[in-house]
Order: C-alpha cells, then sequence, then structure tokens
C-alpha cells in the first residue's frame, strides 16, 4: 500500500515571501502521480499542480512549482510570492499510473499554510 | 460551466439513521469518487465509479454504498450511522482518464449526534 507523509502540520510566511512544504511518499510502484491540493476555508479542494513520475522536468503552475526526487520518493511544494490567498491546508496526494488502484488518491495529513500581511 | 455541485451542504443525523448525499459531477466527466475527511486529516477514499458500476473501493464497511446514474451523477448512501461517521464528504469528478487530476465538490458536512 502506498502512504504519503507531511511532516510539517503548520508552516507560516509573510506576503511576498517564498515557502516550501514537504511531502514523502513510499510505494514500490514506477508509473504513477503526484499532486498538490490546496483546500481554503470553503472547503472545496482545489489543484494546485500535477506530476507524472516518468517526466523528469519539475512541473510547474505560474508562482508553484515542485521539486520531485523521484529516487529519494520526495515531491515537494514550492510557493514563491506567497498571497494572503494561499492561506489554506495543502494536501499532498499519489495516485497510481494504472492497474488495481488507479483512480484512488492517497492524501498526506495536510499542511495549514497561513500568510501573514 | 458549473464545477462539482454536492447536496446538502450541511446535515445532521442521529445515530443508527440512515443518510443519502448527492453529486453532480463537473459537465463532460463521466467518473465519480467519494471521500471521507474527518476533521484535521487528510481525505479517505471510499469508493469510485464509472460507467454506472463500482470500480475500486477503500477500506470501508458495507454500510457504505452508492450509486453511479445514467447522467453520471451519484449518491453515497451510509446506514446504521455512528458518531465516527461524522466527517466532510467529498465528491471527486474526472474523465475516465483520471491522471489529470479530479474536480472536488465543496462537500457535505455530515454531523452524527
Amino acid at each position: 500500500a502506498q502512504t504519503v507523509t507531511q511532516s510539517q502540520p503548520e508552516m507560516s510566511v509573510q506576503e511576498a515571501e517564498t515557502v516550501t512544504l514537504s511531502c514523502t511518499y513510499d510505494t514500490s510502484e514506477n508509473n504513477y502521480y503526484l499532486f498538490w491540493y490546496k483546500q481554503p476555508p470553503s472547503r472545496q479542494m482545489i489543484l494546485v499542480i500535477r506530476q507524472e513520475a516518468y517526466k523528469q522536468q519539475n512541473a510547474t503552475e505560474n508562482r508553484f512549482s515542485v521539486n520531485f526526487q523521484k529516487a529519494a520518493k520526495s515531491f515537494s511544494l514550492k510557493i514563491s510570492d506567497s498571497q494572503l490567498g494561499d492561506t489554506a491546508m495543502y494536501f499532498c496526494a499519489f495516485m497510481r499510473g494504472g492497474g488495481t488502484s488507479y483512480g484512488k488518491l492517497t492524501f498526506g495529513q495536510g499542511t495549514i499554510l497561513t500568510v501573514h500581511p | 460551466d458549473a464545477g462539482v455541485t454536492q447536496s446538502p451542504t450541511h446535515l445532521i443525523k442521529t445515530r443508527g439513521q440512515q443518510v443519502t448525499l448527492r453529486c453532480s459531477p463537473k459537465s463532460g466527466h463521466d467518473t465519480v469518487s467519494w471521500y471521507q475527511q474527518a476533521l484535521g486529516q487528510g481525505p479517505q477514499f471510499i469508493f469510485q465509479y464509472y460507467e454506472e458500476e463500482e470500480r475500486q473501493r477503500g477500506n470501508f464497511p458495507d454500510r457504505f454504498s452508492g450509486h453511479q446514474f445514467p447522467n453520471y451523477s451519484s449518491e453515497l448512501n451510509v446506514n446504521a450511522l455512528l458518531l465516527g461517521d461524522s466527517a466532510l464528504y467529498l465528491c471527486a469528478s474526472s474523465l475516465e482518464s483520471i491522471g489529470y487530476g479530479y474536480t472536488f465538490g465543496s462537500g457535505t458536512r455530515l454531523t452524527v449526534v
């Protein structure tokens, strides 16, 4: 079974600064996807960024980028130029790329990020 | 374009009762998954429906059941409610090629008293 670990229960950052959220995972699979989701107080889970394991290039979406280290099974999220609207719970998630359990997201415990003005 | 719509938004039930939660997927999506999220925790996978059939299931008892209709909407039913069933229930939809990630609804907050 896959496991996802987020070791930082809470993080805080000043507006306009950069913050990095950590995530490690455990799997014996070679084909899989990794995701970062954001959950603000509105409760809706919003996809921030996705990474395909077979792609070596790190994914980037505007101010959000990842550092994907496949051998180390590490998948950190960097948020640049932090904004007040980035305040939310952030979840790292894993999904197998095929076979049984394809389509099942396994989430970490989450990291609460607070952006201060 | 409406995203994933869930109803109701909040619900209070008594132990032993039964509850039905509803989900309308994003337009064009054919796959619906349900997750249970306890307070302060990450979501846990309950099951997934595709082409009106349960494609896979997480570690939840048979008290949790579901259904998908021809228009791809879905229901989650929970029988014999326990206090521990109190949680946020999230519905997520996608196209069958789900490597692109899911679109989530805002959830139904279920409180069992």
